[in-house]
């Protein structure tokens, strides 16, 4: 049974630019959460999602970050241009319902030039 | 701000010792879980401890939680050099986790 899979696992964007990460939840999860960790600092929640709905976005800074989960696919958490301190590993995890453990992924490191 | 805070930042043992790191929380939780990030990878889930629970143990783990005090301790027995990594505690409030910035355990074989 596949893990949580991120993918990219290191993105490289200028200044301006679009990031796109992408997550797969753990097969039969449909609960799906982001953190973004900045070097030498604990995660940080940004959003939480359930198939096609944001049940928590209260961690995400509220201009150029978005979050979805469609029916079909990965949920993507979506960054508009970039800026450097958008720079850190963000973390996708899943988990079978909204108060079981949540399985992480080996993170996508965004680096901005 | 971050609702965990671990203690201490840094750790460093001899293998074969025990490892005790501690976990300070702000407000009323439902349960506090303890994660394991080894460099570069994502978090693996170690223990979880509910709010009406004062210990628990899985293998040479042992997870103690006060809620009086708002802390919980992780005890790792019988260290050894594979458990070298960041220790993180996060508390479950209502659809939100929270992590500390955790405790970086090393483990000198």
């Amino acid at each position: 049974n596949a893990g949580v899979m991120q993918n990219p696992r290191h993105l490289v964007r200028r200044r301006g630019q679009e990031a796109r990460l992408r997550c797969s939840p753990m097969k039969g999860h449909s609960h799906v959460y982001w953190y973004r960790q900045l070097p030498e600092e604990g995660l940080k929640f940004m959003v939480y999602l359930q198939k096609e709905n944001i049940i928590d976005e209260s961690g995400m800074p509220k201009e150029r970050f978005s979050a979805e989960f469609p029916k079909e696919g990965p949920s993507i958490l979506r960054i508009q241009q970039v800026v450097r301190g958008d720079s850190a590993a963000y973390f996708c995890a899943s988990s079978i319902t909204g108060d079981q453990p949540q399985h992480f992924g080996d993170g996508t490191r965004l680096s901005i030039l | 701000s971050q609702q965990g805070e671990e203690d201490p930042q840094a750790l460093s043992i001899q293998e074969g010792e025990n490892a005790t790191m501690n976990c300070s929380y702000k407000t009323s939780i439902n349960n506090l879980q303890w994660y394991r990030q080894n460099s570069g990878r994502g978090l693996v889930h170690l223990i979880l401890i509910r709010s009406n629970e004062r210990e628990k143990h899985s293998g040479r783990l042992r997870v103690t939680l006060d809620t009086s005090k708002k802390s919980s301790s992780l005890l790792i027995t019988a260290s050894r050099a594979a458990d070298t990594a960041s220790y993180f505690c996060a508390t479950d409030a209502v659809l939100q986790f929270y992590f500390g910035t955790g405790t970086s355990l090393t483990v000198i074989p």
